[in-house]
């Protein structure tokens, strides 16, 4: 299995401009995480999916952050407007339901000038 | 609320030594206790966990612990090697999204040679 899939895997963008990152989970699993990590804030937990239905979305920062999951293989992340202390690594992880395991993606480095 | 208290925040520590990281819990019905390393750069990855139904898993050269009436369990890392260092971080399921892992603040391991 080619496990989490995320692109990009770097993105600089300027204040004010959309972002889109993507994820592709690991086939078969049920559920879909998306974390945020600073130093600062350590990993934050954005949002989660079960079946492609957001279950808990406590952790968007803001109305800047949205989360789809159109399919069971594909989830956006969306920052609309980006803002520079928004800059962090974006994780999605996804799990089997019933065993608790996460595996994340290699995560994206964003960067908001 | 739900909080997941990790200790120490650094250590460092000579090769062949051994290393001892210590997380308390605060929900009681937190069932599932996972520990993860994370690289420089790099995703976090699932090394050891362990279920509410056990006291003491063995893998190699890690091991965990727990203590449920403490609500505390704890890494153990012995003949440590510089490839060890790393970030780890403790985590537990919330009892409210049983899905969902709360993540302790990580600690920064360092092995000299």
């Amino acid at each position: 299995d080619a496990g989490v899939i995320q692109s990009p895997r770097h993105e600089v963008t300027e204040m004010g401009q959309e972002v889109t990152l993507r994820c592709k989970p690991i086939s078969g699993h049920d559920y879909l995480f998306w974390y945020r990590q600073t130093m600062m804030r350590g990993l934050e937990l954005l949002i989660y999916f079960n079946n492609n239905v957001p279950i808990d979305d406590s952790g968007m920062p803001e109305d800047r952050f949205s989360a789809k999951m159109p399919n069971a293989s594909f989830s956006t992340l969306k920052i609309q407007p980006s803002e520079p202390r928004d800059s962090a690594v974006y994780f999605c992880a996804s799990s089997l339901a019933g065993s608790y395991e996460q595996y994340f993606g290699p995560g994206t480095r964003l960067t908001v000038t | 609320g739900e909080n997941v208290e990790q200790h120490p925040s650094t250590l460092s520590v000579q090769e062949g030594d051994s290393a001892v990281i210590k997380c308390t819990y605060s929900d009681s019905a937190s069932n599932y206790f996972p520990w993860y390393k994370q690289e420089l750069g790099k995703r976090p990855q699932l090394i050891i966990d362990i279920r509410s139904n056990v006291g003491e898993k063995k893998d190699q050269r890690i091991a965990v612990t727990l203590n449920k009436t403490a609500k505390h369990f704890s890494l153990h890392i012995t003949e440590t090697q510089p490839e060890d260092s790393a970030v780890y971080f403790c985590a537990a399921t919330s009892s409210y999204n049983t899905d969902k892992l709360i993540f302790g603040t990580g600690t920064r391991l360092q092995v000299f040679p």
